[in-house]
């Protein structure tokens, strides 16, 4: 059972189009956390979201924790090819450090 | 932040073998764990590997398939024991301070 769903898995688009990337759960975490994964390379931390509601932006990046601290979401505005790349969300429980990844979602963004 | 590099970066193994891969920072840390990425797949959490004591295992993990050394706080090794193909995977090394930091990856086949 994936604790933590992630859509969509696949996602190709135009440059210059937005779109979102959703982290659902029926858990509750302490913090979520975004990353963007290279091929070859490892996971690269985006972000941390902590507080419920919390809404943080990184560039063309918005961030958001849902209120109850089960959901958060990534939206991309104005994607560009540099982008392309596979996304995974995180959620660390109980403030224990260690991390369940979603199922991650592959974006390429076509020039 | 921390600078992971991890060796050997890829290996191509016989079944029934074994691997070893190494793992360094660049800083001394409390927190670290190995994680594996299956072709395709998004991260999970194999153990914690802890310092001075034997590592914590997460669930479908067992210490004789996956030993794990921490001699200090700045190194780590897990063993991949008696291969079969079914381990071919990227093994990851993170580490925490607050935030998580993930190691290049080790990519492993296994014919």
């Amino acid at each position: 059972t994936q604790l933590l769903e992630q859509s969509p898995q696949f996602l190709s688009i135009q440059e210059g189009e937005n779109l979102t990337v959703y982290c659902n759960s029926s858990s509750v975490f302490s913090s979520l956390q975004w990353y963007r994964q290279e091929p070859g390379e490892g996971p690269v931390l985006l972000v941390t979201v902590v507080t419920g509601g919390e809404v943080k932006k990184l560039k063309r990046l918005t961030f958001q924790f849902g209120d109850a601290r089960k959901d958060s979401s990534l939206h991309i505005t104005a994607a560009q090819p540099g982008d392309t790349g596979l996304y995974l969300c995180a959620g660390e429980m109980d403030s224990s450090y260690k991390l369940i990844f979603g199922s991650g979602t592959r974006l390429l963004v076509r020039p | 932040s921390a600078v992971i590099s991890q060796k050997p970066s890829r290996d191509i193994c016989q079944r029934g073998t074994s691997l070893t891969i190494q793992c360094q920072v660049d800083s001394q840390v409390t927190m670290m764990f190995w994680y594996r990425q299956q072709p395709g797949q998004s991260l999970t959490l194999i153990a914690t590997a802890n310092q001075g004591s034997e590592a914590t295992y997460e669930s479908g993990f067992v210490i004789d398939k996956f030993p794990i050394s921490r001699p200090n706080l700045t190194f780590s090794t897990l063993t991949v024991s008696n291969m079969s193909p079914e381990d071919s995977s990227i093994y990851l090394c993170s580490v925490t301070t607050g935030e998580s930091f993930f190691g290049p990856g080790t990519r492993l086949t296994v014919l």
